[in-house]
Order: C-alpha cells, then structure tokens, then sequence
C-alpha cells in the first residue's frame, strides 16, 4: 500500500538559511500534519492542513510557513535556520481529519 | 488540555518475559489513544489505537494494550518479547471531536531485549 512520502530524506543547512521539505500524502488523504522531534525528545506538532487549509497551528515558530496544494501535498519552508532546528520532521496524513494519521519516514534537518 | 505521562523513559526485559509499558493521560473526556513504534531512523509506525468500542485493543507484532477510564490509562503489553521488538515507544492521545486533531505524544519509552 501506498505511503506518506517525504523529500528529502536528509537535508543539511547552514544557519541563516532556508530550506523546504516536502510531503506527499497517502492518496484520497485530504489532511496533513507536520511533526518535529528534537534529538531524544517525542514529537511536536507543528501545524496542520485540512483540504488545503490551515486547521490548526501548534509549536510552529514564525519563521517556518506551509502550505497545502491542490494535489493536497504540502510542504514545510523554513527561513533563517537555527542550530536549534535541527531534528527530524514528520509529515503525517489522514482521510477527513480522521484518526489513525500515517506517518512519513521524515526528514532528518542538520543545521552547520 | 491534554497530556501523556510514559512511565519509564528506559524498560529492559528478557527475551521471552512480559513487556509492560505504561502510559497515562489527561483529558477532560476520554480522547482517541495510540501506540506508535519508532525504530532507528524511520517513521511512526502504529502499532494500535482505541477509538470507541471495546477497551482491549490488539495491534500488530502481538502488542496489545487497554483502555481503563477509571485509571486513565492505556498500557501496552505483548506476553513474550522477541529480539525485533527492541525499539522506542510512544503513546499518544487526539481529541476524538473537533477541527483539531493533532497529536500529543509522550517522551517515549525505549525497551531493550535482553538475550
């Protein structure tokens, strides 16, 4: 069965830059939530997006912004990175809001 | 507000003995509850949930956990831990109504199997 798909699958940033991750839902899955999990730490949640729109907003700092498309992939930019932000982030999908939320592999974010 | 308390950020067993990973929740209604497996450098794998109906919940991998109201809690159990079973564990909670449904994790607990 088809998967949550996250690119890339390893990034490394230096501070001060940007970077975009990416998510490709389970097909027919209309939400996306995004996770971050700091080293050793238990997920975040970020924000999420229902049928294209932002339905909730968690821990996300203001320099990070995402959206959702028609094709209903979304994707995460971050702006003026910190060695803080490194960690790996989790893009989740589920059908109509709906639990369970499948999980990505993630992107593991390394910050120089 | 609701919150996960894991018991234990470190269980060790045998293999072959009982695994018994605790998990706590607070809500002011019962919320959706979860188990996920992390292994090394992958995703979220879930291994059971508990939405409505009845309280003893089977997963995957032999895993099992249940629903007590009373206790607010929702532990995970499997009789006889293999090897493969070694892996970090998260609990998780949802609201059951409402536009937000994100999901509120515990730390974690890492298990260890011991030959």
């Amino acid at each position: 069965a088809a998967g949550v798909i996250q690119s890339p699958r390893h990034l490394i940033k230096e501070k001060r830059e940007t970077a975009t991750l990416k998510c490709y839902p389970i097909p027919r899955h209309d939400t996306v939530y995004w996770y971050q999990q700091g080293p050793g730490q238990d997920p975040q949640f970020l924000i999420s997006f229902y049928e294209k729109m932002q339905s909730d907003k968690g821990s996300i700092p203001d320099r990070f912004s995402a959206q959702q498309f028609s094709d209903y992939h979304s994707e995460l930019n971050m702006s003026s990175l910190e060695l803080g932000d490194s960690a790996l982030y989790f893009c989740a999908s589920s059908s109509l809001g709906e639990q369970p939320q499948h999980f990505g592999d993630g992107t593991r974010l390394s910050i120089l | 507000a609701q919150s996960v308390t894991q018991l234990g950020s470190h269980v060790s067993v045998s293999e072959g003995a009982l695994v018994l990973l605790r998990c706590n929740y607070s809500s002011s209604v019962p919320p959706y509850l979860f188990w996920y497996v992390q292994y090394p450098n992958q995703g979220l794998q879930l291994l059971l949930k508990y939405t409505t109906g009845a309280t003893l919940v089977k997963g995957i991998n032999g895993f099992e956990a249940e629903f007590k109201k009373s206790e607010t809690s929702f532990h995970l159990t499997k009789p006889s831990a293999h090897m493969s079973d070694a892996a970090e564990y998260f609990c998780a909670v949802s609201p059951f109504s409402g536009s937000a449904r994100q999901l509120t994790f515990g730390s974690g607990t890492q298990l260890t199997v011991l030959p």
